[in-house]
């Protein structure tokens, strides 16, 4: 199968550091992707990683290890709009453009 | 710019009924997605064009459903005789080109969804 593990839900403190965690079967892996989806709106992209190590964008963050399989999103400084679902998405090759996507990790800022 | 447009927002329908779903794809981008997200679910791919045609239409669940994308831009998603499970928000979204020329994969953008409701 293509199983992708994500926790369900998580919560932080604002102005906190968070780290979201997604693991994947590694046969076939092309490239993994992360989303961030507010309640009743579409995905919106974050990240693509597709080399081993840590792509650095602002406050976000995202970090891949192939061989292990597992992807991190890293969410710095956090503020309360930063509550919403976080979504793992891998490509696949052979795949064509296709992406499977775990199910969400609903993350709760709190003051 | 604008970003990918899906018509209507929300439709509520009948079981049994048939249903079309529209959506606009960003300017430009030759591959259009359509996935379907369940409450608490990620999205779950449907089909994908690269063009006209359908390259990948292996997560269409059974013969109801079908899309067309005639003229390369808006596509449509036909649902014949809606059951209640085929509840769910329908998104579409596009791409620039299916594989770059690196061979990684091109980011899709996606549409806010349309909320399908059968009764």
């Amino acid at each position: 199968g293509q199983n992708i593990d994500q926790p369900t839900e998580m919560t932080a403190t604002e102005g906190a550091i968070v780290q979201i965690n997604c693991t994947y079967q590694t046969s076939g892996f092309n490239g993994l992707f992360w989303y961030q989806q507010h309640a009743g709106e579409a995905p919106t992209f974050l990240s693509y990683n597709v080399l081993d190590g840590l792509e650095e964008k602002g406050r976000f963050s995202s970090f891949l290890s192939r061989s292990k399989g597992y992807s991190y999103l890293l969410l710095k400084e956090l503020q309360m709009k930063d509550s919403a679902s976080y979504l793992c998405a891998v490509s696949w090759t052979g795949g064509g453009n296709k992406l499977t996507f775990g199910t969400g990790t609903q993350l709760k800022v709190e003051l | 710019g604008a970003g990918v447009s899906q018509t209507p927002s929300n439709k509520v329908t009948e079981k049994g009924k048939y249903v079309e779903l529209r959506c606009d794809p960003i300017s430009g981008h030759t591959a259009l997605y359509w996935y379907r997200q369940s409450l608490g679910q990620g999205p779950e791919f449907l089909i994908y064009f690269q063009g006209t045609g359908a390259a990948d239409d292996s997560g269409l669940p059974n013969d109801r459903f079908f899309a067309v994308r005639p003229e390369g831009s808006v596509s449509t998603l036909k649902i014949q005789r809606t059951e209640r499970g085929d509840s769910a928000v329908y998104l579409c979204a596009s791409s620039l080109n299916p594989i770059s020329t690196s061979g990684s994969t091109d980011t899709q953008y996606f549409g806010p969804g349309t909320r399908l409701t059968v009764l």
